[in-house]
């Protein structure tokens, strides 16, 4: 039990473009699901932190504008990235949690890769 | 902002026991967690221990909590080749937001 899933697993797209990443928990609902972003041989970095029907929390720094997060139902959020540009590639991994701050499981991440 | 630090390499051999050291400074930590990360995955969570505990084992696993000196450790015994990842150390604040470590890369020898 306890899966999280991401789509796609990996993506390319051109810059100026949005790309959408989806994340599911596929056997639990999640009151809370968060965004990370972690560049290469470092640690994951928080964007930010969605409550399904609510708006995003985005930690200092993260542009919310640029960072769109949509947390439709229990069991789904979306972060779609807008008007991409190389600075924004890296990998994007999403988490989900179904009670106590330890129940938190992570999604396998997304490669973005923008050209 | 809060941090967590670990050292960001360990070479060890296969058979041998391996311990990974983490230090955090947030007084307010309610959990603090292991997670195992392999290349291009996802992190999985390996192990975690409340705040007021000092010691927790599982399996090949041993995590230590020192509290007073904000020092957590992870110690993996008989360490197989499959236990290559990066490691990383986290701790969640009272609101339940994650720190994380930088990770560090164990690497077992033959």
């Amino acid at each position: 039990g306890a899966v999280v899933s991401q789509h796609p697993s990996w993506v390319i797209c051109k810059s100026g473009t949005s790309v959408k990443i989806e994340c599911r928990s596929l056997d639990f609902q999640a009151t809370t699901m968060f965004w990370y972003r972690q560049f290469p041989k470092q640690s994951l970095m928080l964007m930010a932190t969605s409550n399904e029907g609510s708006k995003a929390t985005y930690e200092q720094g993260v542009e919310k504008d640029k960072f769109l997060i949509n947390h439709a139902s229990l069991t789904l959020s979306t972060l779609t990235v807008t008007s991409a540009h190389p600075e924004d590639s890296s990998f994007y991994i999403c988490s989900a949690q179904s009670g106590q701050f330890y129940e938190q499981y992570f999604g396998p991440g997304t490669r973005l890769t923008v050209t | 902002g809060e941090d967590v630090e670990q050292s960001l390499f360990l070479s060890v051999r296969e058979g041998d026991s391996s311990v990974i050291n983490c230090t955090y400074t947030d007084s307010s930590s309610t959990y603090l967690y292991w997670y195992k990360q392999e290349p291009g995955a996802g992190l999985q969570l390996l192990t975690y221990i409340f705040s007021n505990m000092d010691m927790k084992q599982d399996q090949r696993l041993t995590v230590l909590l020192n509290k007073k000196d904000k020092h957590l450790s992870l110690r993996i015994a008989d360490t197989q080749t499959g236990d290559s990842a990066i490691y990383f150390c986290a701790e969640t604040d009272s609101w339940g937001k994650f720190q994380f470590g930088a990770g560090t890369q164990v690497v077992v020898t033959p």
